[in-house]
């Protein structure tokens, strides 16, 4: 069935680092893909939309040279931390449209030391 | 802001009792989803109700939905300890956005 993987699940690395995470949708095509955080025991706020060969679209108070956001094909969407620092610490979580249900990725947990 | 809100934020039951989470909204819908969250993991879907429908289920999982009050409600009957996890509710926009908006949660405890 319809699946979206989130890779990598896990990520532990020194400030100042950059950190991509990928999302991609199995056995179905997705124009648009969404990026949420989410921080512990709180909702998931939706940072950017990503849409398929075009630009993103960003919340508000989202800064877009800190978090690009590639979307090259219609199955993949990635998540760049650039330059994180403890701050950006957080749970990251993709999701795509498969016709009306959004279906979400496993997350990803972003540690910055 | 389009973000619903759970009602109660946290529910603690015994296995196999029933468990009744509310959620509100404040803009016009299509639909409305509710998502399960285990700890530290993505969202699974549970079951979409839409505008035009008042209540569906799906296997232990009744869900209701009053746009009038702008309200939905989910209940699970004859609760297991594998229900334990946070169950979130998300509006999706009647402007034709695809974005779903989500509302605060309920962390559910189901006691074995």
């Amino acid at each position: 069935g319809a699946v979206v993987s989130q890779h990598p699940s896990w990520v532990i690395c020194k400030s100042g680092t950059s950190v991509k995470i990928e999302c991609r949708s199995l056995d179905f095509q997705a124009t648009t893909m969404f990026w949420y955080r989410q921080f512990p025991k709180q909702s998931l706020m939706l940072m950017a939309t990503s849409n398929e060969g075009s630009k993103a679209t960003y919340e508000q108070g989202v800064e877009k040279d800190k978090f690009l956001i590639n979307h090259a094909s219609l199955t993949l969407s990635t998540l760049t931390v650039t330059s994180a620092h403890p701050e950006d610490s957080s749970f990251y979580i993709c999701s795509a449209r498969d016709r009306v249900v959004v279906r979400f990725g496993d997350g990803t947990r972003l540690s910055i030391l | 802001s389009q973000q619903g809100e759970e009602d109660p934020q946290a529910l603690s039951i015994q296995e196999g009792e029933n468990a009744t989470m509310n959620c509100s909204y404040k803009t016009s819908i299509n639909n409305l989803q509710w998502y399960r969250q285990n700890s530290g993991r993505g969202l699974v879907h549970l079951i979409l109700i839409r505008s035009n429908e008042r209540e569906k289920h799906s296997g232990r999982l009744r869900v209701t939905l009053d746009t009038s009050k702008k309200s939905s409600s989910l209940l699970i009957t004859a609760s297991r300890a594998a229900d334990t996890a946070s169950y979130f509710c998300a509006t999706g926009s009647q402007t034709g956005a695809n974005n779903l908006f989500f509302g605060t949660g309920t962390r559910l405890t189901v006691i074995p």
